[in-house]
């Protein structure tokens, strides 16, 4: 079974500072994506990165995938309260195949 | 993009009754959909992934004669939880793979909370 660390579990910051979420593993996954959740919402897929060193960038967010395909980051600059919510990594063992969840990072940013 | 609805969003059930929830996708036709609990301030844990037209394959630790799937059509999988007790209260969620859109992305659900009293 395929294994994904998610860090931090909490993080409570101001709003204008900037954070990174990482998503790591032992395993190779030949697909990593990040989806956002909130409370009574079913999560929102943000970006699929499937190649290794591949960077994606949305607006203030930079995704970012190892160059083993085993860990990933993600980076926000200049947080905003609205990017308040649970962030989840989840990785794909292979294409259309189930999704292993990391275990996902509480993100609050205060006014 | 992708839709996927639920139904119903949330639903009280008493101790012993079964209840059965109801995952669509809107836009496109979804082989395979794949349903998930979640506790709260907790990740998604997968239950079963559900196959049209085939049975379902259920996760290590899931009893398929308590939660079973019905996915009886491209656009529809159903959730049944049969005689429904207070540890099965939580938020269950569905996704749907497109298979003409990204090889790898999911769609999810807005979810269903359960609450059986």
């Amino acid at each position: 079974t395929q294994l994904l660390e998610q860090s931090p579990q909490f993080l409570s910051i101001q709003e204008g500072e900037n954070l990174t979420v990482y998503c790591n593993s032992s395993s190779v996954f030949s697909s990593l994506q990040w989806y956002r959740q909130e409370p009574g919402e079913g999560p929102v897929l943000l970006v699929t990165v499937v190649t290794g060193g591949e960077v994606k960038k949305l607006k203030r967010l930079t995704f970012q995938f190892g160059d083993a395909r085993k860990d990933s980051s993600l980076h926000i600059t200049a947080a905003q309260p609205g990017d308040t919510g649970l962030y989840l990594c989840a990785g794909g063992e292979t294409s259309g195949s189930r999704l292993t969840f990391g275990e996902g990072t509480q993100l609050t940013v205060n006014p | 993009g992708a839709v996927v609805s639920q139904h119903p969003s949330r639903v009280i059930c008493k101790s012993g009754t079964s209840v059965k929830i109801e995952c669509r996708s809107l836009d496109f036709q979804a082989t395979t959909m794949f349903w998930y609990r979640q506790f709260p301030k907790q990740s998604l844990m997968l239950m079963a992934t559900s196959n049209e037209g085939s049975k379902a394959t259920y996760e290590q630790g899931v009893e398929k004669d308590k939660f079973l799937i019905n996915h009886a059509s491209l656009t529809l999988s159903t959730l049944t939880v049969t005689s429904a007790h207070p540890e099965d209260s939580s938020f269950y969620i569905c996704s749907a793979r497109d298979p003409f859109g990204g090889a790898y992305e999911q769609y999810f659900g807005p979810g269903t909370r359960l609450t059986v009293t």
